[in-house]
């Protein structure tokens, strides 16, 4: 693994359903972060989570959560899913030291909800 | 509210030099960063200001100016791959990043 994998690629789910997004990052990094990205608006946080053990709501976190066992893991959940819901996730994870703390994207999971 | 502004499209020429623009609005400034997302893939991060002025790697530049609240990204030598969606985002004083909705660039040969 280098960087950040996601899982799945895609998914068609139907409404009522739970769904587990996976991200996981090998590069030791303190802060984790879940957005979703819908045409048209701009990268919208979700929840993050500053280290192990510790997470935040973002921007648009109804519907969702988040779990922060380690360091390297960090799944979302949807706990019944929705038409709305359907979007394309990134998950992204930053050193979460001072400075430009950048944070670094996975390949994202295309997620349709009918 | 919190508000990041950018073109929606834009349309140069191969070779040719291109700015974007970003204009801004948020409760606390701690950063600007520009990201490059091409079609389908992850964004990738080009660049970080927190000073005023220039910022250069490369073919790429980016300015910033904290009291007009804007800052753009030139990009120069204009190549087909650079065919992409530029994306700005600000860290407010939460320290979290608020993005604009992204500048589509294409490149026409």
């Amino acid at each position: 693994i280098a960087g950040i994998t996601q899982a799945p690629t895609s998914q068609i789910l139907a409404a009522g359903r739970r769904m587990t997004l996976r991200c996981t990052q090998d590069m030791r990094h303190n802060a984790m972060y879940w957005y979703r990205q819908d045409l048209g608006l701009g990268l919208r946080l979700i929840h993050y989570s500053n280290t192990a053990g510790t997470t935040g709501k973002g921007e648009v976190p109804d519907g969702y959560s988040v779990s922060r066992a380690n360091t390297d893991d960090f799944p979302l959940t949807l706990a019944s899913a929705v038409p709305s819901q359907t979007s394309v996730y990134f998950c992204a994870s930053s050193d979460g030291a001072g400075g430009p703390d950048t944070q670094y994207f996975g390949p994202g999971t295309r997620l349709t909800v009918l | 509210g919190q508000n990041i502004d950018q073109p929606t499209e834009m349309t140069a020429t191969e070779g040719a030099i291109v700015q974007i623009n970003c204009t801004y609005q948020t409760s606390g400034f701690n950063g600007l960063f520009w990201y490059q997302q091409h079609a389908g893939e992850a964004p990738t991060f080009l660049s970080y200001n927190v000073l005023d002025g220039l910022e250069e790697k490369g073919r790429f530049s980016s300015f910033l100016s904290r009291s007009k609240g804007y800052s753009y990204l030139l990009l120069k030598e204009l190549q087909m791959k650079d065919s992409a969606s530029y994306l700005c985002a600000v860290r407010d004083s939460n320290y979290q990043l608020i993005w604009g909705a992204g500048t589509k660039l294409i490149i026409k040969p």
